[in-house]
């Protein structure tokens, strides 16, 4: 099987500006989750969606939102970007709903840089 | 608060030598632990969850909740085991997530 894609893979962004990132889960896979990592605060989980669905949510602002279609592909949309939205966004699927009860498979990330 | 500590950031030992990344933890629930681990160019990637009580590539670790740690061992360090750990534990009650710890660079000389 193929595994967890992210598009893009790098992004350059200036401030103030929005960006939508997407995620394409193994196929079969129900289930995405989110996370932001950074070199400070490190790996902080973001949401999660399960059949189109917002299951879970960290503690970030709602500039930071998402949706999940239909074919479980999901996208994640940071509004009114800041500096400190800098960082590697990692997407990670798994068979059924729960981040941390299954297996997570995750994807290769996209480094956003916000200028 | 939920909170994951990996102390240290760096260990570097040599092939053949025992090692043991720590992590403790903090949270008022009962608690679920993972380790997840992140070689050189590629993802990462779940080692071992303590429910399970498997040892994945020679690595162990054991819930101690007295001690609120959930260490990562293994007797004999090979150079291919070489990466970044992170121990992540899942919260639970209202919305669920995983808080990963900062991670932990582990370097297995020759």
């Amino acid at each position: 099987k193929a595994g967890v894609t992210q598009t893009p893979r790098y992004l350059i962004k200036t401030r103030g500006q929005q960006v939508t990132l997407s995620c394409s889960p193994i196929s079969g896979h129900r289930s995405v989750s989110w996370y932001q990592q950074t070199p400070g605060q490190g790996l902080q989980f973001l949401f999660e969606y399960f059949s189109e669905t917002q299951r879970n949510k960290g503690n970030f602002p709602g500039r930071f939102s998402g949706r999940q279609f239909s074919n479980s592909r999901s996208e994640m949309n940071v509004s009114t970007l800041e500096l400190g939205d800098s960082a590697l966004y990692l997407c990670a699927s798994s068979p059924l709903a729960g981040v941390g009860y299954n297996e997570q498979f995750f994807g290769p990330g996209t480094r956003l840089t916000v200028l | 608060a939920q909170r994951v500590t990996q102390p240290e950031k760096l260990l570097s030992v040599f092939k053949g030598a025992p090692v043991e990344l720590k992590c403790n933890y903090s949270y008022s629930g009962s608690p679920e632990l993972f380790w997840y681990v992140q070689y050189s160019r590629q993802r990462l990637q779940l080692l071992l969850r303590h429910i399970s009580r498997e040892s994945i590539k020679g690595f162990t670790a054991d819930l101690n909740k007295g001690e609120t740690s959930f260490h990562l061992k293994k007797p004999f360090a090979q150079e291919e085991d070489s990466a970044m750990y992170y121990c992540a534990l899942i919260t639970q009650g209202g919305s669920e997530k995983l808080v990963f710890g900062k991670g932990m660079k582990l370097t297995v000389n020759p």
